[in-house]
């Protein structure tokens, strides 16, 4: 199993900043996916992030907004750029071990934008 | 676009088996069916897969018709802490960009005492 970790669990932000969030994963994997849940909602794939590649972002979503960063196999971040109140979410990061055949979540990130 | 259909909520007697249905009418022959969970506040757990053999773990069963266009998955005595709402996705396998989930609206389980 995949033990991720991301920074921060929660933050308040003005509209117009933006927000790195970190994930952490205590071993070395291939592809990591970043998620929006919406309040209430679903989660929704934003992108898939590949190390030593640009990441691969779903339709609706552009790299000018939610720009990504893959340094290494174990490390990713996300950016949510020129917040709006309508990114308040939550922000989950995910990790896919296909030696495992499981997808591991971290605990996610709540965003609220004011 | 999710390529399952699920009922919004369910109720289920404390003790009692909880059978969660799922439609899949679309989904092609190399595609797994994963269950996963989301307890309030808490980031996804991984229940069960398959791909069309009928599978069991410590957690659940899954049902997986012979045509693969439903499945259902079983938690045989529901207990308070199974309240959350369960997701029944289906796993593209693109090679080159990984294993992407794609996350339908889910069912609700409320489990009562």
């Amino acid at each position: 199993s995949a033990v991720i970790s991301q920074k921060p669990s929660r933050d308040i932000c003005q509209r117009g900043t933006s927000l790195t969030i970190q994930c952490q994963v205590d071993s070395q994997v291939t592809m990591m996916f970043w998620y929006r849940q919406q309040p209430g909602q679903s989660l929704t794939l934003i992108a898939t992030a590949n190390q030593g590649s640009e990441a691969t972002y779903e339709s609706g979503f552009v790299i000018d907004k939610f720009p990504i960063s893959r340094p290494n196999l174990t490390f990713s971040t996300l950016t949510v750029s020129n917040m709006s109140p309508e990114d308040s979410s939550i922000y989950l990061c995910s990790v896919d071990d296909t030696m495992n055949t499981e997808a591991f979540f971290g605990q996610g990130t709540r965003l609220t934008v004011v | 676009d999710a390529k399952t259909t699920q009922p919004p909520s369910m109720d289920c007697a404390e003790g009692r088996a909880a059978n969660l249905p799922c439609n899949h009418s679309t989904i092609s022959g190399n595609e797994y069916v994963y269950w996963y969970r989301q307890i309030h506040s808490q980031g996804p757990q991984y229940i069960i897969h398959g791909l069309k053999n009928n599978e069991t773990n410590e957690m659940a069963s899954l049902i997986i018709t012979e045509d693969r266009k439903s499945s259902t998955l079983i938690l045989p005595h529901a207990t308070l802490r199974d309240t959350a709402v369960y997701y029944c996705i289906v796993r593209v396998v693109n090679f080159g960009t990984g294993n992407q989930f794609y996350f339908g609206t889910g069912t609700s389980l409320t489990v009562i005492p």
